[in-house]
């Protein structure tokens, strides 16, 4: 049973448009969200994250938004540029439950295309 | 400044044999976690070690094991070779064991046929 969920495998934008990516997840004691950024042949890098105490956290570009009671976060990225290309992956963890932000759970991932 | 590392980047294994994978994690981390990452996954969590201890485990069989050494670097070890091990392993750093950012090495991929 899939816990984090990315439903749409590909998603592609003009160069300057926003970008939306989603995720939804399943688990309520996931407290923790985090987004990757993963280029073919490199690891992925950690790119955002939003504690569940927040319903919105911003980093230039990206803005993440979480909707606790509908248990959905977003990725926006505005404006987006060819070089945001890339798998964006959405991850959580349980981490005020004594847990941790190493133990996370991803999704599997949405392909981003930005297209000039 | 060195990232995480690990090798090697690119093995073929048979069924049944056994596989050692090595990471050395970024300056200044001192825990590693192991993720496998199957095609058209994402990554899952196998298990993290600091101070040279497991000290959490995902859903994965005892045939994972791993092991982290004084200098902080770490191995993942997995006996008895199944097809379905074929997968991308990626390590992943970061300091103590409280909130922090998981830094992520390339990955070794490992083939089994």
């Amino acid at each position: 049973d899939q816990q984090v969920k990315q439903n749409s495998p590909s998603l592609s934008v003009q160069e300057g448009r926003i970008s939306i990516l989603n995720c939804d997840y399943t688990n309520s004691m996931f407290d923790y969200f985090l987004w990757y950024k993963k280029y073919p042949a490199e690891g992925p890098t950690f790119l955002i994250s939003i504690s569940s105490i927040k319903d919105k956290n911003e980093d230039g570009r990206f803005t993440v938004f979480l909707n606790k009671s509908a248990k959905h976060l977003s990725l926006h990225i505005v404006p987006s540029q060819p070089g945001d290309s890339a798998v964006y992956f959405c991850a959580a963890s349980e981490w005020g439950s004594g847990g941790s932000n190493y133990k996370l759970t991803f999704g599997k991932g949405t392909l981003l295309t930005v297209n000039p | 400044d060195a990232g995480v590392t690990q090798s090697p980047t690119h093995l073929i294994k048979t069924r049944g044999q056994q596989v050692t994978l090595r990471c050395s994690p970024k300056s200044g981390h001192d825990t590693v976690s192991w993720y496998q990452q199957a095609l058209g996954q994402g990554p899952q969590f196998i298990f993290q070690y600091y101070e040279e201890e497991e000290r959490q485990r995902g859903n994965f069989p005892d045939r994972f094991s791993g092991h982290q050494f004084p200098n902080y670097s770490s191995e993942l070890n997995v006996n008895a070779l199944l097809l379905g091990d074929s997968a991308l392993y990626l390590c992943a750093s970061t300091y103590g064991t409280l909130a922090g950012e998981l830094f992520f090495g390339e990955g070794s991929r490992l083939t089994v046929l």
